[in-house]
């Protein structure tokens, strides 16, 4: 068990429709990055946070946002979805912000019909 | 189980024989390296790291191995175990500062009794 906990497990949803993955990370850390695995793309960058603050952004679409809270915790909203959204999406958090081991959870796998 | 990706390079080994998988990394700036192991239905598991001003690093019954000069990182797993069958990953990570790893499209390792 990675310490890294994601809700829900899975989600079913239609197109068009707007939903929010939620992400607590381990104890005493940070940092939390989000990515997405497709089947075709494999595991891509989306966003990171430290402390709250953004600090580094990957290939994360305009209609995707996140956010950290003050307790640290994060949240993935996504909306407009759209088919090609259908994937894993995995939250990791680390320590520090900068080269460590990021620990991911287990992810959220998104299904959009 | 779930599948994390379509035709990616498969090792299949007997049990108690060693396993190397390899990866090729392409940016030059990377000087952080990890390897993941993700099993079928969960996140990505550290397994070990380097930096750049290493050229080997032993865990237990892993061995990376870095070679800056061909850009190229190696996984050895010793007296290979059906628990290992798994999904292999390499990660990047660049000297921004921030640990935005960028993963390779991964290795399924598969470990016969």
């Amino acid at each position: 068990d990675s310490g890294v906990t994601q809700t829900p497990k899975h989600l079913i949803t239609a197109t068009g429709q707007r939903v929010t993955l939620r992400c607590s990370p381990r104890s005493g850390d940070l940092s939390v990055y989000w990515y997405q695995q497709s089947l075709d793309q494999g595991l891509q960058f989306l966003i990171q946070y430290y402390n709250g603050e953004e600090r580094a952004k990957g290939n994360i679409l305009e209609r995707f946002s996140a956010q950290q809270f003050p307790d640290l915790h994060s949240e993935l909203n996504l909306s407009s979805l759209e088919l090609g959204d259908s994937a894993l999406y995995f939250c990791a958090s680390s320590v520090r912000q900068d080269n460590s081991p990021l620990h991911f959870g287990n992810g959220t796998r998104l299904t959009v019909t | 189980g779930e599948s994390v990706g379509l035709h990616l390079p498969t090792l299949s080994v007997q049990e108690g024989d060693n396993s190397i998988i390899n990866c090729a990394y392409s940016n030059s700036a990377s000087d952080y390296f990890i390897w993941y192991k993700q099993e079928s239905g969960k996140g990505p598991q550290f397994i070990i790291d380097i930096r750049s001003n290493m050229d080997k690093r032993q865990g237990q019954r892993v061995t990376v191995l870095l070679n800056k000069t061909v850009k190229h990182l190696s996984l050895q797993i010793a007296a290979t175990q059906p628990g290992d069958s798994a999904v292999y990953f390499c990660a990047e990570s660049d000297n921004s500062g921030y640990s935005t790893l960028t993963f390779g499209k991964g290795t399924m390792l598969l470990v016969s009794p």
